[in-house]
Formats: structure tokens, C-alpha cells, sequence
């Protein structure tokens, strides 16, 4: 069945730092791609999407870029914050109702 | 628009008692979910709503959970009796998931439940 793998936290980085943040899927059809955010004792929130291949979804400085041959959707910010502390979920959908989740990578980021 | 409501934010109760959660989504929005949310796990769906009808419940502990959805609109969850092991955050989220839908859910503060 689908799947999505992320790598595993947590992930520490200094202020201004690049980020990374790795995520890979396994899906039969063309899904659409997710990345949650859940700030500490915070609900879950949507932070950006893409829906088909080579689009790029972007929201507070942070980036993803669909990439069907390699099945990926890394999200990556060029310079972080304190306050994008963290956890992160990539997610996919068929668009038949389910949300398949990754495990969530928890990002520390130190002043 | 108003977001997902939830209610009650937190709750403390004794194993064997029992619990119930309240949520309110979306207004307009068609699915409803209900997600199990373990400290430093992601979330696990247990039951997810597409009006009131039920679409998976598959993981869905039934003889001790239970969840409704009465004229499409707000969900209740309710656990009873309650065991040490349901202490998580659960998480209400809605979509306007239907065919062609992006599949953006919307999520809820949360309901903590501590069991003792």
C-alpha cells in the first residue's frame, strides 16, 4: 500500500542554518503531497502542499518541490528560526479520503 | 471562518471511568476525522466521517471506543472504560475531501486525555 518515510529526528540546528528534512513516498498512483506542522502544545497545522509533479509548494519561507522520478517531497528552509522549533509530518493523498503520514521529524532549532 | 472546534481541552480521569470529546467542525466541510495522537508518535486515524456516514473505522478500538456524527455536522468520541494506554492528545480534523477534493485537512486544538 502507500507509504511515506521521513527521516528520523531529532534534527538540531543552529539559528540561520540550512534545513533539510527528508521525505519519500511510495504511492501506485499521482498523489498529492503534504507537509504539517505542530508547534509545541499546538494542534496540527498545514504549513504546504503540492498536487502534481514538479510543483513547488512554499509557506513561511519554507519550500517542496514534488519530484515524481525520485518519488521525494524534501522540505528545506534556507535560514531557520528558533520559533520554526517543531515537529514535521509529510503526508500524501490519493484523494480517496485517506492521509497517509510519515512519522514526524522533530526540529530543534538552538539560538 | 471559525476553525475546528474541540472540547474539553484537557481531561484527568481514572482508569475504567469513562470519557467523552466533543468537536465541531468546518462549517461546510463534509469529512470528519478523529485522530489518536501518542507523546512523540504521529497521528493514528480511528475513525473518519464522510457526512455522517462512517468511510474507515478500521482502527477504531470498538469495545471500548465509540464515535458519532448525527446530522453531519459536530462528532463525538467517547471511550469507555478507559484504560492507561488511551492517554494522548486526540485530534478532530475536517476536509471538504470529496472527488477532485485537494485534501487539505484542518485541524483542531486537541482534547489531552490523562489516564490514571
Amino acid at each position: 500500500g502507500d507509504s511515506v518515510t521521513q527521516m528520523e529526528g531529532p534534527v538540531t540546528l543552529s539559528e540561520e542554518a540550512f534545513l533539510t528534512i527528508n521525505c519519500t513516498y511510495t504511492a501506485t498512483g499521482y498523489p498529492s503531497l503534504f507537509w504539517y506542522v505542530q508547534y509545541p502544545g499546538e494542534g496540527l497545522q498545514l504549513l504546504l502542499k503540492a498536487t502534481k509533479a514538479d510543483d513547488k509548494g512554499s509557506n513561511k519561507g519554507f519550500e517542496a518541490t514534488y519530484r515524481k522520478e525520485t518519488t521525494s517531497f524534501h522540505l528545506e528552509k534556507g535560514s531557520v528560526q528558533v520559533s520554526d522549533s517543531a515537529v514535521y509530518f509529510c503526508a500524501l493523498t490519493q484523494g480517496n479520503y485517506q492521509l497517509i503520514w510519515g512519522a514526524g521529524t522533530k526540529l530543534i532549532i538552538k539560538p | 471562518e471559525a476553525g475546528v472546534a474541540q472540547s474539553p481541552r484537557y481531561k484527568i480521569i481514572e482508569k475504567r471511568q469513562s470519557v467523552a470529546f466533543w468537536c465541531n467542525p468546518i462549517s461546510g466541510h463534509a469529512t470528519l476525522y478523529w485522530y489518536q495522537q501518542i507523546l512523540g508518535q504521529g497521528p493514528k486515524l480511528l475513525i473518519q466521517f464522510q457526512n455522517n456516514g462512517v468511510v474507515d473505522d478500521s482502527q477504531l478500538p470498538k469495545d471500548r471506543f465509540s464515535a458519532e456524527r448525527l446530522k453531519g455536522v459536530d462528532s463525538t468520541l467517547k471511550i469507555q472504560p478507559a484504560k492507561l494506554e488511551d492517554s494522548a492528545v486526540y485530534l478532530c480534523a475536517s476536509s471538504r475531501f470529496g472527488q477532485g477534493g485537494s485534501g487539505e485537512l484542518f485541524f483542531g486544538e486537541g482534547s489531552r486525555l490523562t489516564v490514571l
